[in-house]
């Protein structure tokens, strides 16, 4: 079975701190994609983010990191300097590379930025 | 502008109606998918299509009735609706071939109310 889970529900914070979104999965496939996704409140899933799980390389993309630990079968997301747009739900999700074509999500996390 | 459409964006309907939701990628994807997400729950997979064949039906009531006349349109066609029923219905695409290119991409969603 396949599990992804996101312990944080809501998190809040003022605008320029930093702020890190936790996402822990289990999976019995040797080899899977883990994603992230940001949901405004307009309801569109944005793609941002998706890993190989045999590339533990970590991934900055301007704001945004990633911190990929197979050990720990943990995928947790950065963002630095956090701004008022960054303001929506965030979801981890995991898929398995070959066979079922099943995004399994996490509960999401409601990431607000107060100015 | 997205790669993947949905109309319409919004959608009350009566537990007698008949309506449809419709749904169009641009990305030359070959496999369409069905989610839907309720308040307080997980996004759920409803429906998969590759190449027009539904290879995937996650249990869901007959109410719910997809079509996909070809790998651009997805249709999910709905009647007899319970307001239960009320949620979030996204569209997504992915193309599927290998291990490469897995990564989904959402449309905006349709918000479906039933009263």
């Amino acid at each position: 079975a396949q599990k992804v889970t996101q312990a944080q529900t809501e998190i809040s914070v003022v605008e320029k701190e930093d702020v890190t979104l936790d996402c822990v999965y289990e999976t019995r496939d040797t080899t899977y994609y883990l994603f992230w996704y940001k949901q405004p409140p307009s309801g569109e899933l944005v793609f941002l983010i998706r890993r190989n799980s045999f590339d533990e390389q970590n991934e900055i993309s301007g704001r945004y990191s990633w911190n990929f630990q197979k050990s720990t079968s943990s995928f947790n997301f950065t963002i630095t300097a956090s701004q008022v747009v960054d303001s929506a739900v965030y979801f981890c999700a995991l898929r398995p590379i070959q066979g079922a074509q099943k995004l399994v999500f996490g509960q999401g996390t409601r990431l607000t930025i107060n100015p | 502008e997205t790669g993947v459409t949905q109309t319409p964006r919004h959608l009350v309907m009566g537990m007698t109606n008949k309506k449809s939701l419709k749904c169009e990628q641009h990305l030359g994807h070959n496999a369409m998918y069905w989610y839907k997400q309720s308040a307080k729950k997980p996004l759920e997979l409803m429906f998969v299509y590759n190449f027009k064949e539904q290879t995937e039906n996650n249990s869901v009531p007959s109410r719910f009735s997809p079509e996909c006349p070809n790998s651009s349109h997805l249709f999910l066609h709905l009647h007899t609706l319970q307001p239960e029923d009320s949620a979030l219905y996204l569209c997504a695409s992915s193309q599927d071939r290998g291990i490469s290119g897995n990564t989904i991409y959402f449309g905006e969603g349709s918000w479906l109310t039933v009263v």
